[in-house]
């Protein structure tokens, strides 16, 4: 079953932040959120990681509450080729099959100009 | 580096047909992975391996198998292809676990 719950569907303007909600209230001490996302028909590309501290890289912002029950990706500057369906994963660090991605339907970002 | 590399693209196989999809990685990376996704769906694990020799099940294994004999190769094999399997198939890879690498996919149609 899935630990998180995602919008269907989100809009944002070209140039403007995008804000991506994630709900995991399950959360375990041990696992970490993950966001990948997934352009039309490509395979899916990795984005960012965390586990309790906020995160940056070129990519994005990965935004964790302090009780670790929900995050907020952001994009900073949305572009049309952002327009993707994002996918947020909770799941432990490292090997084995707990280490395995459990894909939901994610949200699907469109970016309009 | 090329990353994960699929073949083929695209196939249609006949109900019945068997097939191998090939996956090769260039990034030495020791785990491998094999998911399908469905039209409007997230991915689903097929078989995923943590090493040459070692494969495991995922969610969805039935009417498909694995084998990995060097670190570079993940094939995946359909028997007796059904209409069920008609999919998109990706093929990932990580290092020990890590943030995976995908490839760009194999379109099967089974009619």
């Amino acid at each position: 079953d899935a630990k998180t719950t995602q919008p269907t569907s989100m809009d944002c303007a070209e140039g403007r932040a995008a804000n991506l909600p994630c709900n995991h209230s399950t959360i375990s001490g041990n696992e970490y959120v993950y966001w990948y996302r997934q352009i039309h028909s490509q395979g899916p590309q990795y984005i960012i990681h965390g586990l309790k501290n906020n995160e940056t890289n070129e990519m994005a912002s990965l935004i964790i509450t302090e009780d670790r029950k929900s995050s907020t990706l952001i994009l900073p500057h949305a572009t049309l080729r952002d327009t993707a369906v994002y996918y947020c994963i909770v799941r432990v660090e490292g090997g084995g099959s707990q280490g395995n991605l459990i894909f939901g339907k994610g949200t699907k970002l469109s970016v309009k100009p | 580096n090329a990353g994960v590399t699929q073949t083929p693209k695209f196939r249609i196989l006949k109900i019945g047909q068997s097939m191998t999809l090939q996956c090769t990685q260039d990034m030495n990376h020791n785990y491998m992975y094999w998911y399908r996704q469905d039209p409007g769906m997230g991915l689903k694990l097929i078989y995923y391996s943590v090493g040459a020799g070692i494969t495991d099940k995922g969610e969805v294994p039935n009417g498909y198998n694995v084998s990995r004999s060097t670190t570079e190769d993940f094939p995946l094999r359909l028997e007796l292809a059904a209409p069920s399997q008609t999919s998109v198939y990706f093929c990932a890879s990580s290092y020990i676990g890590y943030e995976q690498y995908f490839g760009p996919g194999t379109r099967l149609t089974v009619t």
